[in-house]
């Protein structure tokens, strides 16, 4: 079946780090890879998504980097801030299916 | 609304009562899903809806939950006779599919505690 895992399930930075969070699959039949952020109490709230045709992907503050060889995917953020402390899952999509989403990857960053 | 929203936000409840949690999908939405999530864990598929049919109900954990979804829109999810396993955050989420593309948008969620 499919699976999905992140390396760490915790990573604690500094404000002004730079963060890197990764994240390993096993179904190569997705469309698309998208990062999730969760915060406390509240729903996952959609981050950044990257096709399978891509291998890097840009937005403000993130990075998606796409590996297609080894399954693996990464989510880099840049000047990390205390508002970035959150739960963080990937998910491969698919259209019109689940996501499965893993544990996730808990980032706490201290001023 | 802008968002998806659900209710109740908070729900305790005795176990062995019923329970209905609402989701009120992004306006023009037509994928609805209903996820679970326990305390520190990843998401639980439960149902999924494509407009008013349910083509996936696969995630379904036992008869006693059980879904629908009416006028394309509102959907409820039903646990009957909840026991102290089902507490947990119940999430929904919406899409609209475009070709391959689709994103998920999730709700707040509703936190269930069965006492």
């Amino acid at each position: 079946g499919e699976s999905v895992g992140l390396h760490l399930p915790t990573l604690s930075v500094q404000e002004g780090d730079n963060s890197i969070i990764n994240c390993a699959y096993s179904n190569s039949a997705s469309d698309y890879f998208i990062w999730y952020k969760q915060e406390s109490g509240k729903g996952p709230q959609f981050i950044i998504d990257i096709r399978s045709n891509m291998d890097k992907r840009q937005g403000q503050r993130v990075t998606v980097l796409l590996n297609k060889t080894v399954k693996h995917l990464s989510l880099q953020i840049a000047a990390t801030q205390p508002g970035d402390s959150a739960v963080y899952f990937c998910a491969p999509e698919r259209a019109g299916t689940a996501l499965i989403f893993g544990k996730g990857t808990t980032l706490s960053v201290s001023s | 609304g802008a968002g998806v929203s659900q209710s109740p936000s908070n729900k305790v409840t005795e176990k062995g009562k019923d329970v209905e949690l609402r989701c009120d999908p992004i306006s023009g939405h037509t994928a609805l899903y209903w996820y679970r999530q326990s305390l520190g864990q990843g998401l639980e598929f439960l149902i999924y809806f494509q407009g008013n049919s349910a083509p996936d109900k696969s995630g379904l954990p036992s008869d006693r939950f059980s879904a629908e979804r009416t006028g394309g829109s509102v959907s409820t999810l039903t646990i009957q006779r909840t026991q102290q396993e089902d507490s947990a955050v119940y999430l929904c989420a919406s899409s609209t599919l475009t070709g391959v593309q689709e994103t998920q948008y999730f709700g707040p969620g509703t936190r269930l505690l069965v006492l």
